[in-house]
């Protein structure tokens, strides 16, 4: 049974960095078999996959076109973690951000909810 | 990019009546090569997380009641809630994992 636990700040200034980690149990980051990802819920745009990273004797990333610019996905295997972070946020950015586990996602974060504001 | 259209935005339904979610995407979700379609299906409670339902378009997750069944293929999918429980009030989202960017319908609410 895999477990994410996720940790970051819930309010962010404008023009400011988002960041979020999300600490795995059950798995491991650097597994062959796995993929971590990053969506966010918002009633605006709904279910919004944001992007993932994976290891396949490399690290492989993918980003959503819509953030593509601003966004990083990290994996910190001393911790067996990884971490969300989204550049240069807006109002617009203001979601319920979860990490997930897998293709189709069984394991999900408990959820945070992030204000962009001043 | 595979998009996917979901209907009805919202569906009002009795307790114990059938409720039909309809999902379609903009390119076949059908992989040849495993004869399977990458289509996911979750229900979404306020302040909870997204629960994963159904996977590969009809195999039901563990612990999920067989009210819940999927079905379709190519790029016509349907979630089927075969008699409407008071818990299943929620809103349901389709998803595509065929390719990147990975997608989401737009959602639809079930109430009674």
């Amino acid at each position: 049974q895999v477990r994410l636990q996720q940790s970051g700040p819930g309010l962010v200034k404008p023009s400011q960095t988002l960041s979020l980690t999300c600490a795995i149990s059950g798995d491991s980051v650097s597994s062959n078999s796995a993929a971590w990802n990053w969506v966010r819920l918002s009633p605006s745009r709904g279910l919004e996959w944001l992007g993932r990273t994976y290891y396949r004797s490399n690290w492989y990333h993918d980003y959503a076109v819509s953030v593509k610019s601003r966004i990083t996905i990290n994996p910190d295997t001393s911790k067996n973690q990884f971490s969300l972070h989204l550049d240069s946020v807006t109002p617009d950015d203001t979601a319920l951000y979860f990490c997930a586990s897998g293709w189709h996602f069984r394991d999900w974060g408990q959820g945070t909810q992030v204000t962009v504001s001043s | 990019d595979i998009v996917m259209t979901q209907s009805p935005d919202s569906l009002a339904v009795s307790l114990g009546e059938r409720a039909t979610i309809n999902c379609k995407s903009s390119q076949s979700l059908l992989d040849s090569f495993k004869n399977k379609n990458h289509l996911a299906w979750y229900q979404q409670k306020p302040g909870h997380p997204p629960k994963l339902l159904i996977y590969w378009a009809s195999i039901r997750e563990s612990g999920v009641p067989d009210r819940f069944s999927g079905g379709g293929s190519g790029t016509d999918f349907t979630l089927t809630i075969s008699s409407l429980q008071v818990e299943d009030v929620a809103v349901y989202y389709c998803q595509q994992y065929l390719e990147v960017p990975l997608a989401f319908g737009g959602g639809t609410e079930v109430e009674v």
